[in-house]
Formats: C-alpha cells, sequence, structure tokens
C-alpha cells in the first residue's frame, strides 16, 4: 500500500547543495524514523520523532536537519551536501502505544553527491 | 539501546524450514523483538514482532526463549524468494523514542 512515501526516488546533486527528501504518511502515526544505508551496509539511524514538533538525534545526526510541523511530514534536509552523504535513505513511521507496533518503511530515496 | 548478534550468513535448501537465531542478552523487560527483511535494497519488511511469548503470523513463527536473551525465526517452508537479508532487532521502549536499531542481519540463502 502507499501508506508512506518518499520523495524524490532518485537525486544527484553537487557537493555543497542543500538537498530535501520528503517523507510523507497518510496513517497519522505518531513516530517517524529517518535512516540511511550505504552500501552493503545495514541502515543506521538519523533522526527520529516521536510526535509533531517533536525529534531527536539517532546514531548519525551530523549534517542533517529535520522538522516535524505536521505530523504527516516528516522532511530531511542534508543543509551542505558531501559524497560521504551518498546513500540510500528510508523514511518509517509508527504508531505509539505501550504495546509492539508495527513501523513500515518508505521505498526509499536513492541520493548521489557528486 | 539493547544490541542483538546474529550470524552473517545462513544458507536453506528450498522447501526446508529456515531457523534463524539471535541473541539480545541486554533486553530488558519491555523492550519487544521484532524481525525485518531486505531484499536487494528494497524497503526493509516487516515479518514478525513478539514480547515474551512464541507468535506466528502467516508469513513466519518467533521463538522467544524465557530468559528473553534469544530468539529463533522460523519461516517454516523456504522458497526462493525468501533469499534476503533478515534483521532481529530489539525495539526502544516508548519512553525512550521507541526506535528501532538495525544490526548488520543474517544473509539468507535459499537454494533449489
Amino acid at each position: 500500500d502507499a501508506g508512506i512515501t518518499q520523495s524524490p526516488r532518485y537525486k544527484i546533486t553537487e557537493t555543497g547543495r542543500q538537498v530535501t527528501l520528503m517523507c510523507h504518511q497518510t496513517w497519522s502515526h505518531s513516530y517517524m524514523f529517518w535512516y540511511r544505508q550505504d552500501l552493503g551496509h545495514g541502515l543506521r539511524l538519523i533522526y527520529y520523532s516521536a510526535a509533531a514538533d517533536i525529534t531527536d538525534k539517532g546514531e548519525v545526526p551530523d549534517g542533517y536537519v529535520v522538522s516535524r510541523s505536521k505530523t504527516e511530514n516528516f522532511p530531511l534536509t542534508l543543509e551542505s551536501a558531501t559524497r560521504s552523504q551518498t546513500s540510500v535513505y528510508f523514511c518509517a513511521s509508527s504508531e505509539a502505544s505501550l504495546s509492539g507496533n508495527t513501523i513500515y518503511f518508505g521505498e526509499g530515496s536513492w541520493l548521489t553527491v557528486v | 539501546d539493547a544490541k542483538t548478534t546474529q550470524p552473517t550468513s545462513m544458507d536453506c535448501a528450498e522447501g526446508r524450514a529456515a531457523n534463524l537465531p539471535c541473541n539480545h542478552s541486554t533486553i530488558s523487560g519491555n523492550e519487544y523483538v521484532y524481525w525485518y527483511r531486505q531484499i536487494h535494497s528494497q524497503g526493509p519488511q516487516y515479518i514478525i514482532h513478539g514480547l515474551k511469548n512464541n507468535e506466528t503470523n502467516e508469513m513466519a513463527s518467533l521463538i522467544i526463549t524465557e530468559d528473553r536473551k534469544s530468539s529463533t525465526l522460523i519461516l517454516p517452508h523456504a522458497t526462493l524468494r525468501d533469499t534476503a537479508v533478515y534483521y532481529c532487532i530489539v525495539r526502544a521502549p516508548r519512553n525512550q523514542g521507541g526506535k528501532l536499531i538495525f544490526g548488520q542481519g543474517t544473509e539468507l540463502s535459499v537454494k533449489p
């Protein structure tokens, strides 16, 4: 299903440019997450958000900025892109409850910094 | 954040059960165990999750030991389409952000 969508799916940008990756979910999930996955490696958490206007750093936040003014959107901005930020970026969302909830992932945004 | 340890790779014959182990010895009482898989570079796909009891759904079964320090994901009749990287993850509780921290996963190869 298309409950969580990422855009753009593919992007090539130059070093030093600002890039924003968009993430939109239609479920009104409280939690949203951004991960990056470098070629041949696992996913690493960049930032996450427990609700609108609440964000927190993950494992690798340097060089990234996030905002969450609306529950359904969680944009990720690379303020000055570097080649080391070439990666696949995955957005995810989840309900908030005391019991375990499924985290749903988007299809990814492939970013190449040249 | 509780860490998980998985074998780097495993092979399984098509039609047989695939048993993927995971150690999570530092898990706390309110942390759930999740399993995801990733085929090529697609978005991770949810498989199953559990807290204490064994769980089963249409895709797999999850067996959690009584002390909760390890678990096993069982794919009852593996097919070639089950070839993927499987991630065992302990999810932080809600009051710690509810985040999922991925490890390196197990690369499962299902062979004809």
